[in-house]
């Protein structure tokens, strides 16, 4: 079946550092690539999103590429800060009618110290 | 803009007990979802709704319920209270099934079973 993987956390970094998660994926047809925000205390929000192959998703200062060669979607920020510090998952979509709809990574920690 | 709703924020149970976790949204969605998140396992999808009178079982349905008598609530019920169903769940919906369409997800309920 369908799955993701994300890299372990925890990941640490200092304020203004680069940022990069790395998220692959398996998947049979062509998945909508999503990257999701949790904030402590709080539900997961869109983060941003990539319908098709080379597509860019981007969103407050985030990108991440829809690499279909390398089946990857790695998330990055060019200058990470405290108010970044969250839980970031990686989830593909499933077929139409798939009772999975929604795949998901195990997640990553992010903390960034001032 | 008030979204996916979820109540109680935090609940304790003891096994054996029963309760029902509410949901709704007020952007006229198809879909709805129930999730629940368990450390390191990322999301999984418990039941789901394509729309009113209309449910199915996701990945791991076993030991709940679900009802969707409108348009605008997606109830989770648990029938007996385990200790294994310590989680934090979460609810979701989209407008359609379209694979392009991201999730919308409230804020979650923090469940323990003692």
């Amino acid at each position: 079946g369908d799955s993701v993987t994300q890299m372990e956390g925890p990941v640490t970094l200092s304020e203004e550092a680069f940022l990069t998660i790395n998220c692959t994926y398996t998947a049979t047809g062509y998945p909508s690539l999503f990257w999701y925000v949790q904030y402590p205390g709080e539900g997961l929000q869109l983060l941003l999103k990539a319908t098709k192959a080379d597509d860019k998703g981007s969103n407050k200062g985030f990108e991440a590429t829809y690499r279909k060669e390398t089946t990857s979607f790695h998330l990055e920020k060019g200058s990470v800060q405290v108010s970044d510090s969250a839980v970031y998952f990686c989830a593909l979509s499933e077929p139409e009618g798939s009772a999975r709809q929604l795949t998901f990574g195990s997640g990553t920690q992010l903390t960034v110290l001032p | 803009n008030a979204g996916v709703t979820q109540t109680p924020k935090f609940q304790v149970l003891k096994t054996g007990q029963s309760m029902t976790l509410q949901c709704a949204q007020d952007m006229n969605h198809e879909y709805m979802s129930w999730y629940r998140q368990d450390p390191g396992m990322g999301l999984r999808l418990i039941h789901y709704s394509v729309g009113a009178g209309i449910t199915d079982q996701g990945e791991v349905p076993n030991g709940y319920n679900v009802s969707r008598s409108t348009t605008e609530d997606f109830p989770l019920r648990l029938l007996s209270a385990a200790p294994s169903q310590t989680s934090v769940y979460f609810c979701a919906s989209r407008p359609t099934p379209k694979r392009y369409q991201p999730q919308h997800f409230g804020d979650g309920t923090r469940l323990s079973i003692l």
